[in-house]
């Protein structure tokens, strides 16, 4: 039972280059997440998407796209990659509904370093 | 504008000691609240929410409206529960989910 699963593990960019991280989920969940976590700043959202055909900006969007593929999948883009955005970055699911957002499951996370 | 406020980035207890994690919020309405942990080189994972009301790990947290805080409590704390943790908030049927800084637990022998 693989959950949630995040590539890459580790991936080191130039300023300006671009990337997608991916993730996962076999859970049948319908809502899933994006998170960076940062020293001192805890998890923050960048984007969610409450449902397949849905997506929404969390509280730090900037400079990043996503994309929900399928009820499976749902992958972050970085168009033009800063230093600023050196981070692990976290996938998350939940099952969601008419309820709400419920328990969230996460990846491993994914270490990005941008030079 | 919701919010999650942990005040402590660190909190370092002997083992055997009481311990409280504190987690203030700021929501207008009736939020869930959750507690998640991250051990070393494990993955976040829930550790208790309000509408279970249950204890894990000898954790537990009451909601207080009030005071709109969701302290996390042990009464006496263990090596083992060293970790990072994080307090976060969700609306109900609402999916975006907000989470605390975190505060570093170390508990010392």
């Amino acid at each position: 039972n693989a959950g949630v699963t995040q590539t890459p593990k580790f991936q080191v960019l130039k300023t300006g280059q671009s990337m997608t991280l991916q993730c996962a989920q076999d859970m049948n969940h319908n809502s899933m997440y994006w998170y960076r976590q940062d020293p001192g700043m805890g998890l923050r959202l960048i984007y969610y998407s409450a449902s397949e055909g849905t997506t929404d900006k969390g509280e730090v969007p900037n400079g990043y796209n996503v994309s929900r593929l399928n009820k499976r999948e749902f992958s972050l883009r970085l168009e033009s990659a800063a230093p600023s955005q050196t981070s692990v970055y976290f996938c998350a699911s939940s099952e969601g509904g008419l309820q709400g957002a419920n328990v969230l499951t996460f990846g491993a996370g994914s270490r990005l370093t941008v030079l | 504008a919701q919010r999650v406020t942990q005040p402590e980035k660190l909190l370092s207890v002997f083992k055997g000691a009481p311990v409280e994690l504190k987690c203030n919020y700021s929501y207008s309405g009736s939020p869930e609240l959750f507690w998640y942990v991250q051990y070393s080189r494990q993955r976040l994972q829930l550790l208790l929410r309000h509408i279970s009301r249950e204890s894990i790990k000898g954790f537990t947290a009451d909601l207080n409206k009030g005071e709109t805080s969701f302290h996390l409590k042990k009464p006496f704390a263990q090596e083992e529960d060293s970790a990072m943790y994080y307090c976060a908030l969700s609306g109900p049927l609402t999916y975006k989910y907000i989470f605390g800084t975190g505060t570093r637990l170390k508990v010392l022998a």
